[in-house]
């Protein structure tokens, strides 16, 4: 059955370090989501993209925060210059079309990041 | 309020009981749904239930939405140990193409 994947599992970076973020979302699908998770509290969107831009960001996704699709099969979120706050698990999703309303959100096991 | 709050926080029952989990939210939407997420790992869809709908069925889940009272319950019967994870309700709010979580129920299946 075909799934998001998602690298690395858990990184640890030092505070004001860049860090990329990587996935490969569902090869059919045209949504494409961040997600993060503050451990053991609620699940906080970050972002949305379609058709190679963002349609949509929350106000967590600051200047900081950068998506791309680079070469068609990877999608990436970049954290330019990494705080404490950010410490959190970053979650990639996707769905193969957004017709008729958000279906099914398919996820990734995760990117743990740590920033110490 | 946020939308998608979910009640209780914690749930706590004995295996073989019924869970019941409940979901607030406050703006209309396209449809709700359920997910399931086990300690440390991505979350698995479990169910989706339209605005129109007002009940649904899968397997040992039951979910309703009553629009009026804009909530939604789920229903887990007969649970087994392996049911223990947390449940978050996500709401599809109309114009929005994304999914707003609640902050979950944690539940735990005692063997």
């Amino acid at each position: 059955e075909p799934e998001v994947t998602q690298t690395p599992s858990h990184q640890v970076t030092q505070m004001g370090q860049e860090v990329i973020l990587r996935c490969v979302p569902i090869s059919n699908h045209l949504y494409f989501y961040w997600y993060r998770q503050i451990l053991g509290q609620k699940v906080e969107f970050l972002v949305s993209f379609y058709n190679n831009e963002i349609s949509e960001k929350s106000e967590i996704f600051d200047d900081q925060f950068s998506v791309e699709r680079p070469d068609g099969s990877n999608f990436t979120l970049k954290i330019r210059s990494t705080k404490l706050e950010d410490s959190a698990m970053y979650f990639c999703a996707s769905i193969p079309t957004g017709a008729g309303g958000t279906g099914e959100l398919f996820f990734g096991e995760g990117s743990r990041l740590t920033v110490l | 309020s946020q939308q998608g709050e979910e009640d209780p926080q914690a749930l706590s029952i004995q295996e073989g009981e019924n869970a019941t989990m409940n979901c607030s939210y406050k703006t209309s939407i396209n449809n709700l749904q359920w997910y399931r997420q086990n300690s440390g790992r991505g979350l698995v869809h479990l169910i989706l239930i339209r605005s129109n709908e007002r009940e649904k069925h899968s397997g040992r889940l039951r979910v309703t939405l009553d629009t009026s009272k804009k909530s939604s319950s789920l229903l887990i019967t007969a649970s087994r140990a392996a049911d223990t994870a947390s449940y978050f309700c996500a709401t599809d709010i109309w114009g929005a193409q994304k999914l707003v979580f609640g902050q979950g129920t944690r539940l735990t299946i005692n063997p």
